[in-house]
């Protein structure tokens, strides 16, 4: 059984960094096409995929946010972390992370989501 | 400004059979598969459809996915007041190189 859960701070200030935490279970970032990423959502507003990594250590990240965000993974630990430099109060939202599967058409969907971690941004 | 287009609201009654859009463009739905989640108040979304019409185990056969040119439906048949949720429909980018969402589509059950 898949899980996923995001931790880290409720309240960040406005030009700090944000930092979080995805800790998972049920399967291993070690095998091959399968990758872990990180998607948000804004009070009452569209979901937003911020990045993704993968197995292979490779990365994607939303083209609008590039330069902000950055994903590592710890393998042993079961861990991805999704830092975001730069904290405005237009990134408050609720932060999933989420399961992307191998697919056998490379298809880059998200099949187990994590509860999601509310940030808030604000003095 | 989402780059996937969906009504903000859809509705219909128990029993009924609702459609819910969602329309992109050659780069995104055109050239990739359409994904569909759900979504309840206070809660994560959750797969419903995969590859325009794949569903998942535990997904009821009254939700059904289509894909036809640059749009696709998500359609809810025989609605139970549960079906009540937000849903988001997905795809790849080729022009981003990124997923991308829907703005997400509010379902009432009158």
């Amino acid at each position: 059984q898949i899980t996923l859960r995001e931790s880290g701070p409720t309240l960040v200030k406005p030009t700090q960094t944000l930092t979080l935490t995805c800790t998972f279970s049920g399967f291993s970032l070690s095998t091959s096409g399968v990758g872990v990423a990180w998607i948000r959502q804004p009070p009452g507003k569209a979901l937003e995929w911020l990045a993704h990594i993968y197995s292979n250590e490779n990365q994607r990240h939303n083209p609008s946010l590039k330069s902000r965000l950055t994903v590592t993974k710890d393998t042993s630990k079961n861990q991805v972390v999704l830092t975001m430099t730069n904290m405005d109060p237009a990134d408050t939202a609720t932060y999933y992370c989420a399961h992307r599967p191998y697919d056998s058409f490379g298809s880059t969907f998200f099949d187990f989501w994590g509860q999601g971690t509310l940030v808030t941004v604000s003095s | 400004q989402s780059v996937l287009t969906q009504p903000p609201s859809a509705s219909g009654t128990p029993g009924q059979r609702v459609s819910i859009s969602c329309s992109g463009s050659n780069s995104n739905i055109g050239d990739n598969f359409v994904y569909w989640y759900q979504q309840f108040p206070g809660t994560a979304p959750r797969l419903l459809i995969y590859r325009n019409s794949q569903r998942p185990s535990g997904v009821p056969d009254r939700f059904s996915g289509s894909k036809s040119g640059t749009s696709a439906s998500l359609a809810i048949s025989g609605l139970r007041p549960e079906d009540e949720a937000d849903y988001h429909c997905a795809t790849w980018d080729d022009s981003l190189s990124s997923p991308v969402f829907g703005g997400g589509t509010k379902l009432t059950v009158l």
